[in-house]
C-alpha cells in the first residue's frame, strides 16, 4: 500500500517564525500535494507538483512556498508565519486519480 | 473553478441504518468522482470511485453518478459504529487533473 509520511507531526511557532513541513512518499507517484484543513473550509489546496523541480500553485498559496527536491520529497515553507496559518496540514501523493494522504501535521502559530 | 457541495453537513443514525450522502458538482467534464473517509486525527482514505454514469457496488457501499444532473450519492448499507467519520466527496477534472474536495459530511452511527 502507498506510504506517505510527514514530519513533524506537531509544531508550535511564534508569529514571524520560519517553519518547514516535510513530506516523503515511497510509491514513485508523480503527483504530490499540500493541503490545509480547517473547520468550515474542508481541504484546501496550497501547492502541488508533478515531478522533481516542478511546482504548481493551488487555491490558497499566499504566505506559502513549496519545493519538490526529488520524486519522493515535497516541502512546504512558511517564511513569516502568521496566526491565520494555524491549521492541520496534509500531504498527499497520487497516480491515476486516487490520492494517498499522510497522517498530517498540526501547526500552531502563536 | 469546480464547486463541490455536500449534504447533509452532519448525520446521526442508529446502527444498522442505511446511510445516504449527497454531492453535487459544477463541471460536467469531470473525469471521476471519489469518496474519501476521514477518521479524527487521520488523513483521508479513498473508499470508492466512479467514472461512468450509473452505479457501482463494493461491499456495503454503493455509489450512484448522474452526470446530467451533476450529482453523485454514496449509500452505506447496514451502518456500523466504525463507519462514524467525515465523508469527503472529490471531483477530478479532465482538463488538468486537478482534484476538488467538498467540505464533507460528519456521520455518527450510534450503537
Amino acid at each position: 500500500e502507498a506510504a506517505v509520511t510527514q514530519s513533524p507531526r506537531n509544531k508550535v511557532t511564534v508569529t514571524g517564525g520560519n517553519v518547514t513541513l516535510s513530506c516523503r512518499q515511497t510509491n514513485s507517484h508523480n503527483y504530490m500535494y499540500w493541503y490545509r484543513q480547517d473547520t468550515g473550509h474542508g481541504l484546501r489546496l496550497i501547492h502541488y507538483s508533478y515531478g522533481a523541480g516542478n511546482l504548481q500553485i493551488g487555491d490558497v498559496p499566499d504566505g506559502y512556498k513549496a519545493t519538490r527536491t526529488t520524486q519522493e520529497d515535497f516541502f512546504l515553507l512558511l517564511e513569516l508565519a502568521s496566526p491565520s496559518q494555524t491549521s492541520l496540514y496534509f500531504c498527499a501523493s497520487s497516480e491515476l486519480g486516487e490520492q494517498f494522504f499522510g497522517p498530517g501535521t498540526r501547526l500552531t502559530v502563536l | 473553478q469546480e464547486k463541490v457541495q455536500q449534504s447533509p453537513e452532519s448525520l446521526i443514525v442508529p446502527e444498522g441504518a442505511m446511510v445516504s450522502l449527497n454531492c453535487s458538482f459544477s463541471d460536467s467534464a469531470s473525469q471521476s468522482i471519489w469518496w474519501y473517509q476521514q477518521h479524527p486525527g487521520k488523513g483521508p482514505k479513498a473508499l470508492i470511485s466512479i467514472f461512468s454514469n450509473g452505479n457501482k457496488k463494493e461491499g456495503r457501499l454503493t455509489v450512484y453518478l448522474n452526470r446530467a444532473s451533476l450529482h453523485v450519492s454514496l449509500h452505506i448499507k447496514d451502518s456500523q459504529p466504525s463507519d462514524s467519520a467525515v465523508y469527503l466527496c472529490a471531483v477530478i477534472l479532465n482538463s488538468n487533473n486537478r482534484i476538488f474536495f467538498g467540505d464533507g459530511t460528519q456521520l455518527v452511527v450510534k450503537p
